[in-house]
């Protein structure tokens, strides 16, 4: 069974950092490419970024490009969020997702977790 | 920046078919998904690359694309269809979601 468990969220100020990490279990990580999507506090989804199954490609949202930065440990099955000069306006539950290919521009997010909480003020 | 239409709300009648659509510039060269997303819980992968169905989603799920206008439809509308649903496309080098249609299910 696929599992995705996030942890690292909380309160945060404006301004300071947080790492998220998503620990992978159920399926070969280093097969697919895995995903980070939020929703805000009465919004719809926002995808925020991607990484392929080896690193090589990462992408960003233009809302967090410079300030959040993706990466993976294949060894330890695990997805990570690096969140720099937090704003207000990132205040979300923040989903970690597998994604159904290698290449990211190619399927979708075909498990999810069940998001952790962030919230800066 | 890239931008997909949705209407925001659709209302149907259990048994009959709803219809969701999405819409965007050059929609018709791109990937584009559907998700499913009920109130207090994770979202759920309906259909990926335009038309494909990942394995356990119901067949009553479907997905086309005519011109620039995306659309999933749902046969047989079941009450735990009611939650919102979302579009979503890859343009250049971000993936963007629709606004999202909430589905209503009376």
């Amino acid at each position: 069974e696929v599992q995705l468990v996030e942890s690292g969220g909380g309160l945060i100020q404006p301004g300071r950092s947080l790492r998220l990490s998503c620990a992978a279990s159920g399926f070969t990580f280093d097969d697919f490419a895995m995903h980070w999507v939020r929703q805000a506090p009465g919004k719809g989804l926002e995808w925020v970024s991607a990484i392929n199954y080896n690193s090589g490609s990462v992408d960003y949202a233009d809302s967090v490009k410079g300030r959040f930065t993706i990466s993976r440990d294949n060894a330890k099955n695990s997805l990570f969020l690096q969140m720099n000069s937090l704003r207000v306006d990132d205040t979300a539950l923040y989903f970690c997702a597998k994604d159904n290919f290698a290449d990211y521009r190619l399927g979708g997010a075909d498990f999810w977790g069940q998001g952790i909480p962030v919230t800066v003020s | 920046s890239y931008e997909l239409t949705q209407s925001p709300s659709v209302s149907v009648s259990p048994g009959q078919t709803a219809s969701i659509a999405c819409s965007g510039p050059y929609l018709g060269d791109k990937y584009i998904s559907w998700y499913q997303h009920r109130a207090g819980q994770s979202p759920v992968l309906l259909i990926y690359q335009r038309d494909k169905r990942p394995s356990g989603v119901p067949e009553r799920f479907s997905g086309a694309l005519s011109g620039n206008t995306a659309t999933l439809t749902i046969s047989g509308t079941q009450p735990l269809d009611d939650g919102d649903y979302y579009c979503q496309a890859w343009d250049t080098n971000s993936y963007v979601f629709g606004s999202g249609t909430r589905l209503t299910v009376l």
